[in-house]
């Protein structure tokens, strides 16, 4: 069983379009980050959320945080090619603990 | 500055050898963490490694599998006798410790093959 679940796992858009990407648990989190993993490399810290409610902006990508700390959303507007690769959604327990990944690629 | 530095980037091995993977934290970073990564899939959790120290093997299969974190010198992930179901991508991490928020520092990874 997956303790943080990513949706959609696959999509795929042309450029200059909206998208958002989900995570969800039915665990809370006392925080939540974001990361980005392009082919052939490790995954690359985008954000930290952590208070309830919680909205970052890092440029066209805004993150949030779930009032009830168990989900956090990703937003990214007028997508670019060079947005594509790997988003993963981690919480800690001790450790990080990853969804599975929501690969995105857009078209030119 | 250099970040996590894992070595080799990738290694081939036949069934029943032996892979040796090293991961270099961040200088200054005292934890380390071991992930695998299958294709298109997230990370999963191996172990965990302070300075001389397991702090959480979980993850780690119970045998075969083994990691170290020596007080001077690299981490080590050692898998013995590897079998096909061994070949992936494996992730060393680094962090200052201490805070479950601060984030992790990835190296680029070693992509095993067991042929």
């Amino acid at each position: 069983t997956q303790l943080l679940e990513q949706s959609p796992q696959f999509l795929s858009i042309q450029e200059g379009e909206n998208l958002t990407v989900y995570c969800n648990s039915s665990s809370v989190f006392s925080s939540l980050q974001w990361y980005r993993q392009e082919p052939g490399e490790g995954p690359v810290l985008l954000v930290t959320v952590v208070t309830g409610g919680e909205v970052k902006k890092l440029k066209r990508l805004t993150f949030q945080f779930g009032d009830a700390r168990k989900d956090s959303s990703l937003h990214i507007t007028a997508a670019q090619p060079g947005d594509t690769g790997l988003y993963l959604c981690a919480g800690t327990r001790g450790k990080l603990i990853f969804g599975q990944g929501t690969t995105l690629q857009v078209k030119p | 500055n250099a970040g996590v530095m894992q070595n080799p980037r990738h290694l081939v091995r036949r069934r029943g050898q032996e892979a040796r993977l090293r991961c270099s934290p961040v200088k200054g970073h005292s934890h380390v963490y071991w992930y695998r990564q299958l294709p298109e899939e997230g990370l999963k959790f191996m172990v965990y490694l302070q300075k001389e120290n397991i702090i959480d093997e979980s993850g780690m299969p119970k045998e075969r599998f083994s990691a170290e974190f020596p007080k001077e010198g690299p981490s080590i992930l050692r898998i013995q006798q590897v079998v096909r179901g061994d070949s992936a991508a494996y992730f060393c991490a680094s962090s200052q410790g201490g805070r479950e928020d601060y984030g992790y520092t990835f190296g680029s990874g070693t992509r095993l093959t067991v042929v």
